[in-house]
């Protein structure tokens, strides 16, 4: 079964950090392009975060996140990462993990699977 | 506010057919970029509903379907179930941001 599990979430101070993971199974992870995808818990709509390449060798941030998150990806684990540093209350929300549906690269297909999702709280 | 715009909601009786809307622009739909819709029901996360403006993924019924005309695209829902009530998104991309872009959501409930 196609799967992914995504974990690290939790409650975390302003200017704190945080790492998120999603463990990927099913599918072989190193063909696709992943991304982080998050729903703020003030009522707002799904917002992109980050891709990367299938390889790992491209990433791609929101400019809202820019110079303070870092995607990754460890193919042995087959495992995704968010690394957030400098974390502010916008930051709250449920971060998903998303799979891209074909081998095409990032940008290119539809996200056909997706993880339950982590909650992330910014408060002081 | 979002670079794809959806409306807020929209409700409809059971059995009825309702459409939600996505407009975008001449850097994301107006430039041939393909619409991706999502539905996302109440505490679990979006599930694929249409790829590619008008293509259903395997387990999804024909109720739902989907186009693209211009700088929109659209959803619709034929024989509305109490079980559609959710969130539903659309997706793009947008060459000048180089990014993926959503909607801000449509809520639907059924009346």
């Amino acid at each position: 079964e196609v799967q992914l599990v995504e974990s690290g979430g939790g409650l975390v101070q302003p200017g704190g950090s945080l790492r998120l993971s999603c463990a990927a199974s099913g599918f072989t992870f190193s063909s696709y392009a992943m991304s982080w995808v998050r729903r703020q818990a003030s009522g707002k709509g799904l917002e992109w975060v980050s891709s990367i390449s299938g390889s790992g060798g491209s990433t791609y941030y929101a400019d809202s996140v820019k110079g303070r998150f870092t995607i990754s990806r460890d193919k042995s684990k087959n495992t995704l990462y968010l690394q957030m540093y400098y974390l502010r209350a916008e930051d709250t929300a449920v971060y998903y993990c998303a799979k891209e549906a074909g081998t095409g690269g990032v940008f290119h297909d539809a996200f056909d699977i997706w993880g339950q999702g982590t909650m992330v709280t910014v408060s002081s | 506010q979002s670079v794809l715009t959806q409306p807020p909601s929209v409700s409809g009786a059971p059995g009825q057919r309702v459409t939600f809307s996505c407009t975008g622009s001449s850097s994301n739909i107006g430039a041939g970029y393909a619409v991706h819709w999502y539905q996302q029901l109440p505490g679990t996360a979006p599930k694929l509903l249409i790829y590619g403006n008008s293509n259903r993924p395997s387990g999804v019924p024909d109720r739902f379907s989907g186009s693209k005309s211009g700088t929109s695209a659209s959803l619709a829902i034929s024989g509305l179930q109490a079980e559609d009530e959710a969130d539903y998104y659309c997706q793009s991309y947008d060459y000048i941001l180089s990014c993926w872009v959503f909607g801000g959501g449509t809520n639907l409930t059924v009346l």
